[in-house]
């Protein structure tokens, strides 16, 4: 079975852009969540997308936003970029998104922002 | 005070030798316990998984859970250099059972030297 695919893997842009980061799940799994990775911070959780719908939000301002497809792949978008969004945007998926699934991350998308 | 610390080290250790490495909480309401190893330019996976206090062992991996400490450790017994990671800490809430968000560690970086 094919892992978690993200693409790209590494992304240059510049401050005040927008950039949207894709996310396809492994297969029959329903739910897709986000994480940011800094080394400053470590992974925080952006969001959970269960069946189309956010079901779960972390605590990044409105620039951050997401959706799913009905076939469980997910983008990501953040918009108006600052310097401090450099970081490895990892997701991940699993069955059902509940709290005994394991989730399986991708390999992250690699955002740079200058 | 952040909800999960971890000792972010360096731990370096040479090969054949017991590594222990720790993350305390404050968050009393935490009820599921992971620990997910990172390889460089990899997304995090899943290494062990507990629910209870007490120990739970696979392979030369034992995963150890005080929670009226607030405390969880990871023992690595006979220690590779294939060992050599990130491993990060993370916890989740049952809310519901059907959504969670994991709060992870920042990560203690390992080096097996053979």
């Amino acid at each position: 079975k094919a892992g978690v695919t993200q693409t790209p893997r590494y992304l240059i842009k510049t401050r005040g852009q927008q950039v949207t980061l894709s996310c396809s799940p492994i297969s029959g799994h329903r739910s897709v969540s986000w994480y940011q990775q800094t080394p400053g911070q470590g992974l925080q959780f952006l969001f959970e997308y269960f069946s189309e719908t956010q079901r779960n939000k972390g605590n990044f301002p409105g620039r951050f936003s997401g959706r799913q497809f009905s076939n469980s792949r997910s983008e990501m978008n953040v918009s108006t970029l600052e310097l401090g969004d450099s970081a490895l945007y990892l997701c991940a998926s699993s069955l059902e998104g509940r709290a005994t699934d394991t989730q399986y991350f991708g390999p992250g998308t690699r955002l740079t922002v200058l | 005070q952040k909800e999960v610390e971890q000792d972010p080290g360096p731990l370096s250790v040479p090969e054949g030798a017991i590594v222990s490495l720790n993350c305390t909480y404050s968050n009393s309401a935490f009820q599921y316990f992971m620990w997910y190893r990172q390889y460089s330019r990899k997304g995090p996976e899943l290494l062990m998984y507990t629910y209870s206090s007490g120990n739970k062992e696979d392979g030369r991996f034992t995963a150890q859970v005080d929670k009226s400490s607030k405390y969880i450790s990871l023992f690595i017994r006979d220690s590779q250099p294939s060992d050599s990671a990130t491993y990060l800490c993370a916890m989740s809430l049952f809310s519901g059972g059907s959504n969670y968000k994991l709060t992870f560690g920042k990560g203690t970086l390992l080096t097996v030297n053979p």
